[in-house]
This record gives structure tokens, sequence and C-alpha cells, in this order.
């Protein structure tokens, strides 16, 4: 199963705050990334943390916590444009550097 | 960079049929991904390699799958032989160690279709 948890589905209105958030277990954790991905798309890279604490980036922020193996990535001032699936991605030093997703989180983003 | 470059993009094969997908990483990244993308199980990494090196198969679903990697700038999955079950979406990505992999960068994707 997966390694990685988070929600499977969000809904929310223009404007809007959402709130994605990501569990980890696996041992060997280095840091935790962010990818979106629009429907026939790649995913592609949004944000990274390897320090506990919060980055922003433009309207998207993400989050770490080690001590309680959580993230997660924020998005603020919701657009249209912005309906998604979103995917927390952990590096683990375990096995090189091994890049392993979440299962995704489809957001939609209603007028 | 043109990025990474996956071919063919699109694939329809026939059940039984050897399938070989394509792959050039961005020019000197030194980790190459194989991903694989279905409804059911979401992003599943296949392999992976560094330095051309293959560091972790265990993603690999059975013997039917191998991936090489003969050189720093191409990378091959081959399925053989191919079954319906194989059809999803297979997805390249490559970077570059930074304090461990950071940001990976996806290909296009290949979207396979097994009949």
């Amino acid at each position: 199963g997966q390694s990685l948890e988070q929600p499977s589905e969000v809904t929310a209105v223009e404007g809007a705050i959402v709130q994605i958030n990501c569990t980890y277990q696996t041992s060997g954790f280095y840091g935790l990334s962010w990818y979106q991905q629009h429907d026939g798309g790649a995913p592609t890279f949004l944000s990274y943390n390897g320090l506990d604490g919060l980055e922003e980036t433009g309207r998207f922020s993400s989050f770490l916590s080690r001590s309680d193996s959580y993230g997660y990535l924020l998005l603020q001032e919701l657009q249209m444009k912005d309906s998604a699936s979103y995917f927390c991605a952990e590096t683990s030093k375990a096995a090189g550097n091994k890049l392993t997703f979440g299962g995704g989180t489809r957001v939609l983003v209603k007028p | 960079d043109a990025g990474v470059i996956q071919s063919p993009r699109h694939e329809v094969t026939e059940m039984g049929q050897e399938v070989t997908l394509r792959c050039k990483p961005i020019s000197g990244h030194d980790y190459l991904f194989w991903y694989r993308q279905t409804m059911m199980r979401g992003l599943e990494l296949l392999i992976y390699f560094n330095n051309n090196v293959p560091i972790d198969d265990s993603g690999m679903p059975e013997d039917r799958f191998s991936a090489k990697m003969p050189n720093a700038s191409f990378s091959t999955l081959k399925i053989q032989p191919s079954e319906p079950r194989d059809s999803a979406v297979y997805f390249c990505a490559s970077s570059t160690r930074q304090e461990g992999v950071t940001e990976a960068f996806f290909g296009q994707g290949t979207r396979l279709t097994v009949v």
C-alpha cells in the first residue's frame, strides 16, 4: 500500500483556500515535494520541503513537520485553472533518493 | 533544453506483442525514473537509475517488464509479452541530485493501450 496518505478529492469555490494534507511513514525520509497534474498532462513540480516549516511560492505554500511525519500544500485565492490533481512525493534515503508519490488529491474549483 | 522526451506518445498494440517505450532525459541529469499511472493504482514507481545504473527495480510488476539505460541520454522500458492489464500511461522523469531528489522533470508520457 501507499506509504503516503492524502485525501482523494477536495471541492472549493473560486477565491477560497484549500489545504491538502499528506502523512508519510517511510523510514529514511529525506524531504517532501508537491506536484500538480492537469487531466491529460504530466506532473509538474510545485514545491519542496527539506526542513521543517513553511515554503511560499506565490499563491501556493507548502509545510513540513518531521516530528509529526506530516506536510500540507496550501492553495490560496483559488482559480479555475487550479482544478487538477495534486500529489505529495517523498524522497527516501533508504534506497538512494527514491522518489515515491502519494495517491493524489483531485481538486475541483467551482465558480 | 527541450525537457524530457518520450516516444511514442500513444501506442496501441495487441496482446502478446512486444512494446518498447523510449525516454531521453534532460542533459546533465543523473537520475532517471520510470512511472506507471492508472486510475486504480495512481503513480507507481517502476524502476529508477542513477548514473545509468539501476538502483531499485522493486516496482517492476513482473519479468515481462525490463528497463535499460545504455547511456546517459537514453532509456527504454520494454514489455514482452504485453497484456491488457498493462494499459496505462507510462511516464519517464529525470532529476539531478541536489541534497536529495527535490525536483523531477516529467516527460509527456506514453499512453499504452493493449487490446
